[in-house]
């Protein structure tokens, strides 16, 4: 079945830091990709996604692109600040039409120190 | 505020007893998720509906949760005779799938159960 791999948690870094958090999915066919967002005490939020290979998702100064040969969706930004402060969950689901069901990683919690 | 709603926030309820949750989606959005999250894991699929039928139920989905859409509208999901392995938060989301493409998931706040 469908999986979703992110890296181990969590991570620390200091404000203007470049942010790197790696994705890795298993898919039989050809999914859609999404990174979601949990600020503390709020509900998730879509940040960004990919419904196609070589798709680049942007958003708040985050970005990831869809590669299909290293099945990876790898976060990224170039200076987080403290308000990035969250738990992120990589996320796919499969053909639209079907059931499109989001299939989670088990999200990593980043905080960012001033 | 126009974002998927779910009631209650919080419930707290003695092992073996039922509870029901509400969730509202976005208005006319015609696909409705329930997913389940237990710490430090990322959200679980349990079942969703198109419109108002229910088109796919997880294998999480014993016999004592039951999930109904009627009128396409706002879902309910009820466990009956709760175990302590119920307690999780219990989210809902909302989507218009009507292209080709899929459209992202929109989140309520969820619920969470307290299985005493």
């Amino acid at each position: 079945g469908d999986s979703v791999t992110q890296m181990e948690g969590p991570v620390t870094l200091s404000e203007e830091a470049c942010l790197t958090i790696n994705c890795t999915y298993t898919a039989t066919g050809y999914p859609s990709l999404f990174w979601y967002v949990q600020y503390p005490g709020e509900g998730l939020q879509l940040l960004l996604k990919a419904t196609k290979a070589d798709d680049k998702g942007s958003n708040k100064g985050f970005e990831a692109t869809y590669r299909k040969e290293t099945t990876s969706f790898h976060l990224e930004k170039g200076s987080v600040q403290v308000s990035d402060s969250a738990v992120y969950f990589c996320a796919l689901s499969e053909s639209a039409g079907a059931n499109s069901k989001l299939t989670f990683g088990k999200g990593i919690t980043l905080s960012v120190r001033p | 505020d126009t974002g998927v709603s779910q009631d209650p926030r919080h419930k707290i309820t003695k092992r073996g007893q039922n509870v029901t949750f509400r969730c509202d989606p976005i208005s006319e959005h015609n696909r409705l998720y329930w997913y389940r999250q237990t710490l430090g894991q990322g959200p679980e699929f349990l079942t969703y509906f198109q419109n108002e039928a229910q088109l796919e139920k997880s294998r999480l989905l014993s016999d004592r949760f039951s999930a109904e859409r009627p009128k396409g509208s706002f879902s309910t999901l009820e466990i009956q005779r709760t175990e302590q392995g119920d307690s999780a938060m219990y989210l809902c989301a909302s989507s218009d799938e009507t292209g080709i493409w899929n459209q992202p998931q929109h989140f309520g706040d969820g619920t969470r159960l307290s299985i005493l």
